[in-house]
C-alpha cells in the first residue's frame, strides 16, 4: 500500500540550528514526493517536491533529496529563523491503481524556534 | 480572489443544526477535495471530485453530505453532528486526477468547526 511515516514531534530549535525532519514512505509505482508546511491559522502550503528518484526539491532554504534506495525523503535546512515555527507535512502522490492522483500524508511534525 | 477560499472560518452548532461549509477555487482547476483535520491525528482525506464527479468517499458518516455544482465550488452540508466531529475542515483542489503523476494540491484556510 502507499503510507508516509515522518518524525514524531514536536520539535524545538534555536534560531540558526540545523534542522532534519525524517520521512519515509511505501509505495505502490513509482511516486512523487512532497513536503507541505503548515503555518498557524493556515491551510497546507506546499513547500517542494521531488517527482523522479535523485532529484532534489528546493525552497526557502529548505532541501529534500528523493531517495529510491532507501525510500526516504528528508527536510532539511541549516539555519532556521522563527518564522519557520509551523507543521510540517510528508505527502507522496502515487500514477498506479484507483487512487491516482490521490496525496498520502505523514501525520506532520511541529517545528518551534526559539529566538 | 485568488487561490482557495473557505467560508466561514469559524462554526460554532449545536448537535441538531444544519450548516454548510462552502470552499471555492479560482485556479482552474477540475478537482476538489474535502479534508478533516483533528488534533493529534493524521489528516484524513473525505471525499474527492473529479469533473464533478465524486471519486472517492472514505467511509465518511452519512452526516457528512458533499455538493459540487461545478469545478469551482465545493460544499459540505452538516446534520445532526457529534462532538468528536469537531475539527479543521480543509478543502483542496488540484488540476485533476487523469494521468499525471506529479498532482500538487492547493489548500484552502479551513474552517474550524466546533460541535457543542
Amino acid at each position: 500500500g502507499n503510507s508516509v511515516t515522518q518524525m514524531e514531534g514536536p520539535v524545538t530549535l534555536s534560531e540558526e540550528a540545523f534542522l532534519t525532519i525524517n520521512c519515509t514512505y511505501t509505495a505502490t509505482g513509482y511516486p512523487s514526493l512532497f513536503w507541505y508546511v503548515q503555518y498557524p491559522g493556515e491551510g497546507l502550503q506546499l513547500l517542494l517536491k521531488a517527482t523522479k528518484a535523485d532529484d532534489k526539491g528546493s525552497n526557502k532554504g529548505f532541501e529534500a533529496t528523493y531517495r529510491k534506495e532507501t525510500t526516504s525523503f528528508h527536510l532539511e535546512k541549516g539555519s532556521v529563523q522563527v518564522s519557520d515555527s509551523a507543521v510540517y507535512f510528508c505527502a507522496l502522490s502515487t500514477d498506479r491503481g484507483s487512487t491516482l492522483g490521490r496525496l498520502y500524508f505523514g501525520r506532520g511534525t511541529q517545528l518551534t524556534v526559539w529566538p | 480572489e485568488t487561490g482557495v477560499t473557505q467560508t466561514p472560518r469559524h462554526l460554532v452548532m449545536g448537535m441538531t443544526n444544519k450548516k454548510s461549509l462552502k470552499c471555492e477555487q479560482h485556479l482552474g482547476h477540475n478537482a476538489m477535495y474535502w479534508y478533516k483535520q483533528s488534533a493529534k491525528k493524521p489528516l484524513e482525506l473525505m471525499f474527492v471530485y473529479n469533473f464533478k464527479e465524486q471519486t472517492e468517499n472514505n467511509s465518511v458518516p452519512s452526516r457528512f453530505s458533499p455538493e459540487c455544482p461545478n469545478s469551482s465550488h465545493l460544499f459540505l452540508h452538516l446534520h445532526t453532528l457529534q462532538p468528536e466531529d469537531s475539527a479543521l475542515y480543509l478543502c483542496a483542489s488540484s488540476q485533476d486526477l487523469s494521468v499525471r503523476t506529479y498532482n500538487e494540491q492547493f489548500f484552502g484556510p479551513g474552517t474550524r468547526l466546533t460541535v457543542l
